[in-house]
């Protein structure tokens, strides 16, 4: 069973802070990793994403991943109310039928809550 | 780019009747959409995944007869739910992305929250 595993929160943060996001998945073999947010009673948004071991950043988020730890994290630099949301973590899997049938394994997601 | 939309945004219907659900790519083409459900504060499901010109794949415990996909395009993916009972509202979520690329991310629609009466 492919899994991606998050804390489920909630994480809560002051304003101004950095917010770190963690998430850890099972498959040795998974070729590509996304972040998501969604607000309550919403459809997720894609955040970030990142398919090589390393840092990416784009403004105030920042994906690392380490594949040889099977982890991948989401740091927000400068957290915003408006960043309040639940942020999920999603993993292509190494086999998952070709071209474009590559299914997204999410984890449960982690609430985050940035206080004024 | 990479946009999805989903219609309706919202639909209250009474028991007993059925509902159709559309999702679109409006920017390109997309051989493959997923349907997902999600409950309140609960996390997304994947209930099927939907082949232009062939037949859905349904994860386990989906049932088929009740949530009839049609991918009848390579822009237009639309899921029916049958005969539907309150047990069934819920949030209908739409996703999709470019053809051929398959490690790219999935773009969502905004979503269609079913309420049965």
């Amino acid at each position: 069973q492919k899994e991606v595993e998050q804390n489920s929160g909630p994480l809560s943060v002051p304003e101004g802070a950095i917010a770190s996001l963690n998430c850890t998945y099972s498959d040795r073999g998974s070729q590509s990793f996304f972040w998501y947010r969604q607000y309550s009673g919403k459809s997720p948004e894609l955040i970030m994403f990142i398919y090589s071991n390393g840092d990416k950043e784009d403004g105030r988020f920042t994906a690392q991943l380490n594949k040889a730890s099977q982890y991948v994290s989401l740091l927000i630099r400068d957290s915003q109310p408006s960043d309040s949301a639940t942020y999920l973590c999603a993993v292509t899997p190494r086999l998952g039928g070709g071209g474009s049938n590559y299914k997204l394994t999410f984890g449960k997601g982690t609430l985050l809550t940035v206080n004024p | 780019g990479a946009v999805v939309s989903q219609h309706p945004s919202r639909v209250i219907c009474k028991s007993g009747t059925s509902v159709k659900i559309e999702c679109r790519s409006l920017d390109f083409q997309a051989t493959t959409m997923f349907w997902y459900r999600q409950f309140p504060k609960k996390s997304l499901m994947l209930m099927a995944t939907s082949n232009e010109g062939s037949k859905a794949t349904y994860e386990q415990g989906v049932e088929k007869d009740k949530f009839l996909i049609n991918h009848a395009s390579l822009t237009l993916s639309t899921l029916t739910v049958t005969s539907a009972h309150p047990e069934d509202s819920s949030f209908y979520i739409c996703s999709a992305r470019p053809s051929g690329q398959g490690l790219a991310p999935l773009h969502f629609g905004n979503g269609t929250r079913l309420t049965v009466t």
